[in-house]
This record gives structure tokens, C-alpha cells and sequence, in this order.
């Protein structure tokens, strides 16, 4: 079954500091993942997707097939970073663009 | 710039009414999706739809139908409402890039709904 997990609820870090979001996935047949990040009183948006290979707000994110994660990492953590992320999966060729989405990680940057 | 319009921030209904959630899309998506998001759940696909008057069941659809009667519009309706369907609902769309990819999903604000 198609899965993805998050493994920390809530995340805290100091402003500064480097920062890993975890994201592992379960699936057989190869993936598509993006990272989708909530401010507070926002609504969902993208932040980043691995085919894109791109470096958004200082967030970058590589899929690693073998362990099957793809964490999301920032070296020098903000406090408008703080907010709330979600790793979500979809299938190549898969039902138009369903998203299994984890649960979600809070990020606290602190001052 | 993608806009996904949900009619109400909030909502307060009482139980066993029955309540409609609208969203509209002003982009010509394909693809319309109904989440709900609880804290510590993340979010559960409720119902999709790929097509007009098309609609697929997500994860969670008990309790829940839906309604697609133009390509721009996707309704979420609560048959009977029940305290156990208090949450947060999100309308979310996308395009379908034939043979490609899956394209990024666009979030309306959401709707919060309170069953009393």
C-alpha cells in the first residue's frame, strides 16, 4: 500500500540552526513527491517537488530511491519558517493526480 | 495565478442537517479534490473528480457525497450531518498533463465547520 511517513509532529529548532524534515514513502513503482507548506492563517501551497530539483525559500529536498525518503532540509533555519509541512506522494500515471499526503510536521523556529 | 474559491471560511450547522460546501476553480483544472484535515491526521481525501459529472471515493467517503455539474465547480455535501464531521475542509485542483506528470494541487482557503 502507498504510504508516506512522517515521523515528528512537532519539530523545534533555534533560528540559525540547520534544519531536516523527515519524509519516508512505501511504494513499489516509482514516485513522484513534493512538499506542501501551511503559515499560519495560509492556505496549503507548494513548496517544492523532486522533479523540479529546485531550492525554494532555502528548502531543498532530494529523493532518495534506496531509503525511500525524501527530507527536506534548510541549512540556517528563519523564524518565518515556522509553519506546518506535509510530504505527499503521487504515482507516475496514477489516478490523475492523487496525493497520499503524512501527517504533518510543525516547525518551530524560535528567536 | 491559480484561484480555488471556497464559499465559507466558517460554517455552523447542527446535526442531521444536511450541508453543502462549495468550491469553485477559476483555472480550467481537470482534477478537483475534497480533503478534511484534523490535527494529528494530515489530510484525508474524501472524493475526487477527473471529469464533469465524474467522481471517484477517496479514503474517507463515508457520510459524504458529491456533486460535479460544471468543470469549474465541485460541491461537498453532507447528507446527515454529524458532530464527528466538526473539521477543517480543504478544495484542492490540478491539471493533467497527459503522459507527463502529475501537476502540483492548488488549495482553496478552506472551510471550517462546526456541527453543534
Amino acid at each position: 500500500a502507498q504510504r508516506v511517513t512522517q515521523p515528528e509532529k512537532l519539530l523545534s529548532v533555534f533560528k540559525g540552526a540547520p534544519v531536516e524534515l523527515k519524509c519516508n514513502y512505501s511504494y513499489s513503482g516509482s514516485p513522484e513527491l513534493f512538499w506542501y507548506v501551511q503559515y499560519s492563517r495560509q492556505r496549503l501551497q507548494l513548496l517544492l517537488r523532486h522533479i523540479s530539483r529546485e531550492s525554494i525559500k532555502g528548502f531543498t529536498a532530494d529523493l532518495n530511491k534506496g531509503e525511500t525518503s525524501f527530507h527536506l532540509k534548510k541549512p540556517f533555519a528563519q523564524e518565518e519558517d515556522s509553519a506546518m509541512y506535509y510530504c505527499a506522494l503521487t504515482t507516475y500515471g496514477g489516478s490523475q493526480g492523487n496525493l497520499i499526503f503524512g501527517k504533518g510536521t510543525k516547525l518551530s523556529v524560535k528567536p | 495565478d491559480v484561484k480555488v474559491t471556497q464559499s465559507s471560511r466558517y460554517l455552523v450547522k447542527r446535526t442531521g442537517e444536511k450541508v453543502f460546501l462549495e468550491c469553485v476553480q477559476d483555472m480550467d483544472h481537470e482534477n478537483m479534490f475534497w480533503y478534511r484535515q484534523d490535527p494529528g491526521l494530515g489530510l484525508r481525501l474524501i472524493y475526487f473528480s477527473y471529469d464533469v459529472k465524474m467522481k471517484e471515493k477517496g479514503d474517507i467517503p463515508e457520510g459524504y457525497s458529491v456533486s460535479r455539474e460544471k468543470k469549474e465547480r465541485f460541491s461537498l455535501i453532507l447528507e446527515s450531518a454529524s458532530t464527528s464531521q466538526t473539521s477543517m475542509y480543504l478544495c484542492a485542483s490540478s491539471s493533467w498533463d497527459r503522459g507527463y506528470s502529475n501537476q502540483p494541487q492548488h488549495f482553496g482557503d478552506g472551510t471550517r465547520l462546526s456541527i453543534l
